[in-house]
């Protein structure tokens, strides 16, 4: 089967850096992408890496090690609105069938 | 801009209705489009993968007579719901994979969602 592993809820200071960690277990890989969503709102696309290393988007940045099926998502210089829940997703084919991680609540506090 | 559009994004209705949920693809297109449903508080869950002239593919737990899907173009697929009772009460949510280009390296595009609320 198919798991991804992330930690369920992360807390942060304004102007801190986050790490969210993703852990995944799949009978494929394409590649992994990292989407944010606000409360009520659709999955917004951040990164996404197909290939090992790190790929910087602003902001952030997401990193990948395939050979330790893991990547994290990077927030550095964090504000408030960057409270929302954080989704890791692996991708199959080049179709993109993809899985979605559990999810990362992440707060951030002034 | 928005490259997947969904509509309707709010749905209310009673039970017994069926509702029709319209996701395409607006300038490229897609052979092949997913759909999602999530809980409040939950991951996106695959529910089925869109075909373009071909049957849906469902995930293991999803009832297909329940759940129709029809992709009628390259740009065009639909969710219709089927009796839809309070249960089936959640956010759905497309994507249509994309290649990468030049101006962004993202592989799969949301639309922005459907809320059903089935009273």
């Amino acid at each position: 089967g198919q798991s991804l592993e992330q930690p369920s809820e992360v807390t942060a200071v304004e102007g801190a850096i986050v790490q969210i960690n993703c852990t995944y277990q799949t009978s494929g890989f394409y590649g992994l992408s990292w989407y944010q969503q606000h409360d009520g709102g659709a999955p917004t696309f951040l990164s996404y890496n197909a290939l090992d290393g790190l790929e910087e988007t602003g902001r952030f940045s997401s990193f990948l090690s395939r050979s330790d099926s893991y990547g994290y998502l990077l927030l550095q210089e964090l504000q408030m609105k960057d409270s929302a829940s954080y989704f890791c997703a692996v991708g199959f084919d080049y179709g993109q069938n993809f899985v979605f991680g559990p999810g990362t609540r992440l707060s951030v506090l002034p | 801009g928005a490259v997947v559009s969904q509509h309707p994004s709010w749905v209310i209705c009673k039970s017994g209705t069926s509702v029709k949920i319209e996701c395409r693809s607006l300038d490229f297109q897609a052979t092949t489009m997913f759909w999602y449903r999530q809980f409040p508080k939950q991951s996106l869950m695959l529910m089925a993968t869109s075909n373009e002239g071909s049957k849906a593919t469902y995930e293991q737990g999803v009832e297909k007579d329940k759940f129709l899907i029809n992709h009628a173009s390259l740009t065009l697929s639909t969710l219709t719901v089927t009796s839809a009772h309070p249960e089936d009460s959640s956010f759905y949510i497309c994507s249509a994979p994309r290649e990468p280009d030049r101006d962004s390296n993202q592989p799969q595009h949301f639309g922005d969602g459907t809320r059903l609320s089935i009273l």
